[in-house]
């Protein structure tokens, strides 16, 4: 059973610069979402996509985009880099369809992004 | 007042004893809770989900919730070394995103 990947699992990016990443979900999941998860912190919610559109959004700037895939794969893009971007970016998949609060999701490794 | 609040510790336990992790959360609408262990430089597992209030269990781990009390607990019996890891509580409220905690450290010591 394919669990959830992600890639890269590191970057290195200078302030300014642009960055996407990249999630492919669980297999039989087609809901992605995206947490980005500073040191010290718990995961902090930027967007989730189900059938290829964005369902929710957290309280972050429009710097952070995505898209998903009908593969249901999705990626992460984020404009002009901030050195607060700097953080462990998860993508997380679950079945949209079960909706509500059984919606029960699973973390792939994250991609560890450094801005300098 | 955060939403979800956890101790951030760290708890420190026996090898063998119990460990108790706490967490309270602030939104009366909340209906799902979750635990995820996640290991340093790991991303979060997921141990355990609760809906129902009342205890939940699955092996060494029992799930406790209260939502009159909004208050959700894991505790974890005949702790291991190999259970030292950051403890993070989330919550959901219908299809509203996961809420997360800052984590609670637990160390088991040999």
């Amino acid at each position: 059973d394919a669990g959830v990947t992600q890639s890269p699992t590191h970057l290195i990016k200078t302030r300014g610069q642009q960055v996407t990443l990249r999630c492919s979900p669980k297999s039989g999941h087609d809901t992605v979402s995206w947490y980005q998860q500073a040191l010290g912190q718990g995961p902090q919610f930027i967007f989730q996509y189900y059938e290829e559109e964005e369902r929710q959004r957290g309280n972050f700037p429009d710097r952070f985009s995505g898209h998903q895939f009908p593969n249901y794969s999705s990626e992460l893009n984020v404009n002009a880099l901030l050195l607060g971007d700097s953080a462990l970016y998860l993508c997380a998949s679950s079945l949209g369809s079960s909706g509500g609060y059984t919606d029960t999701q699973y973390f792939g490794p994250g991609t560890r992004l450094t801005v300098l | 007042q955060k939403e979800v609040e956890q101790n951030s510790g760290p708890l420190s336990v026996p090898e063998g004893a119990i460990a108790s992790l706490n967490c309270t959360y602030s939104d009366r609408g909340s209906q799902s809770f979750f635990w995820y262990r996640q290991y340093s430089g790991k991303s979060p597992e997921l141990i355990m989900f609760i809906y129902s209030n009342g205890d939940k269990e699955d092996g060494r781990f029992t799930a406790q919730l209260n939502k009159a009390s909004q208050y959700v607990s894991l505790l974890i019996r005949d702790s291991q070394p190999s259970d030292s890891a950051t403890y993070l509580c989330a919550v959901k409220a219908g299809r509203r995103a996961l809420t997360f905690g800052s984590g609670t450290r637990l160390q088991v010591q040999p």
